[in-house]
């Protein structure tokens, strides 16, 4: 499959444990924020948005976390399994288009 | 099923000889995009479109050009590739490229430029 990023930081979770993925963001105007995860030699999927005006939400196993304050942002998988093991990016918008992060990598272990 | 499709998956090509990469969705979205991915650089975007025949320049637009005649389809073309342009390049399309409307993506088109 393609590698879509050969330096990228990586976290490896045990099977079953919670993953926590962050994110900082660059512009504190940026009023909309969205999680994509992308798979081996697939194109990047998405999971759960936020809006600035708030600070937690919540989908199927997923939460996003958004910290205006220190401008971060972060995901947390329950229960992480093998298919959760993909490359995770945050975007970021104030007007389109979308500004989107370099990825983290996580490696599930069973 | 909706989708955003690429065609082709991948292609290897010589310097020069001009090409064109597809995209269609089956959305009826108004906002389509065209990205490449290169390893520590991440999503870069090249143009997009907020609608029929309106088009705009991304961060990377040099060497690169599109048209929107039809809403369903986004091609990239390049009409001179050169070796920099080896890359995985994306398309992807929303409702309306604004606020709480999430990136549709393709699954990718690798280019190979020799």
């Amino acid at each position: 499959g393609e590698s879509v990023g050969l330096h990228l930081p990586t976290l490896s979770v045990q099977e079953g444990d919670n993953s926590i993925i962050n994110c900082a963001y660059s512009n504190s105007a940026s009023d909309y924020f969205i999680w994509y995860k992308q798979e081996s030699g697939k194109g990047p999927q998405f999971i759960i948005d936020i809006r600035s005006n708030m600070d937690k939400r919540q989908g199927q196993r997923v939460t996003v976390l958004l910290n205006k304050t220190v401008k971060h942002l972060s995901l947390q998988i329950a229960a992480t399994q093998p298919g959760d093991s993909a490359v995770y990016f945050c975007a970021e918008m104030v007007n389109t288009p979308l500004v989107f992060g370099k990825g983290t990598r996580l490696s599930v272990i069973a | 099923e909706a989708q955003v499709t690429q065609n082709p998956r991948y292609l290897i090509t010589v310097t020069g000889k001009k090409l064109t990469v597809t995209c269609s969705q089956n959305m009826n979205h108004e906002y389509m995009s065209w990205y490449r991915q290169d390893p520590g650089l991440g999503l870069r975007q090249i143009y997009y479109s907020m609608n029929v025949e309106v088009t705009d320049k991304g961060d990377v637009p040099e060497g690169y050009k599109v048209s929107r005649k039809e809403k369903r389809n986004f091609p990239l073309i390049l009409e001179s590739p050169s070796p920099n342009q080896t890359s995985l390049y994306f398309c992807a399309s929303s409702r309306r490229g604004q606020f709480n409307s999430p990136l549709h993506f393709g699954n990718g088109t690798r280019l190979t430029v020799t």
